[in-house]
């Protein structure tokens, strides 16, 4: 099946900094989403993303499906974006396959 | 419109014992799957029910057992618990397509069990 692979695992920012957070993934992957888990544990939807770009206020995403990437960018941190982030591929199974996560912290 | 809902949000059980969680996805929504959060092992899915049929099972052993009523509410149940079962439970839904254009999956709030 494939695998998903996220960097960094940990991250440490100033309050008002940017940060780029990648996800690897091994094979096609259809419906790769990025997530934001809250600290009681739900993952919020940040981008349904397959291919190309988009934008959400200071994040944006980005995938290159052909280089089996996608990019999620973080502009003018603020402490209420620390926790943890994951992206998600669907596999032809319709099993969301989940990457390890990027653990953020953003300090004031 | 109304989110994924999942009941109960908190359980405490003692090994042994059997446990039974529920999800309700969005209106419109026939698919929905179930995974397990815990530190050691990350976000893995466990099953996957559409129009009533499971379509995907997960690596988990027969304790773990799901299915999915008529109106797309699912629940999923677990037997002969073990203290290794004590994890985050999340619920996802989305409407599918073939085509892949209506595959984003939304997830509850979870359900966090606890065995004694």
């Amino acid at each position: 099946g494939i695998q998903v692979e996220q960097s960094p695992p940990d991250l440490i920012l100033q309050e008002g900094a940017n940060s780029t957070l990648r996800c690897n993934f091994s094979d096609s992957v259809n419906n790769l989403q990025w997530f934001h888990q809250n600290p009681w544990g739900q993952l919020i939807n940040l981008f349904y993303i397959p291919s190309g770009t988009k934008q959400n206020g200071r994040l944006s995403a980005t995938t290159v499906a052909t280089e089996r990437y996608s990019l999620l960018y973080i502009s003018s941190s603020q402490t209420t974006d620390s926790g943890v982030y994951f992206c998600a591929g669907l596999d032809s199974s319709y099993k969301l396959i989940f990457g390890s996560g990027t653990r953020l912290l953003v300090r004031p | 419109k109304a989110g994924v809902t999942q009941t109960p949000r908190y359980l405490i059980k003692t090994r042994g014992q059997q446990v039974t969680l529920s999800c309700s996805p969005i209106s419109g929504h026939r698919s929905v799957s179930w995974y397990q959060q815990t530190p050691g092992q990350g976000l893995q899915f466990l099953f996957e029910y559409f129009s009533e049929t499971q379509r995907n099972k997960g690596n988990f052993p027969g304790r773990f057992s799901g299915r999915q009523f008529s109106n797309s509410r699912s629940e999923m149940n677990v037997s002969t618990l073990e203290l290794g079962d004590s994890a985050l439970y999340l619920c996802a839904s989305s409407r599918w397509s073939r085509s892949g254009g209506n595959n984003e999956q939304f997830f509850g709030p979870g359900t966090r069990l606890t065995v004694l």
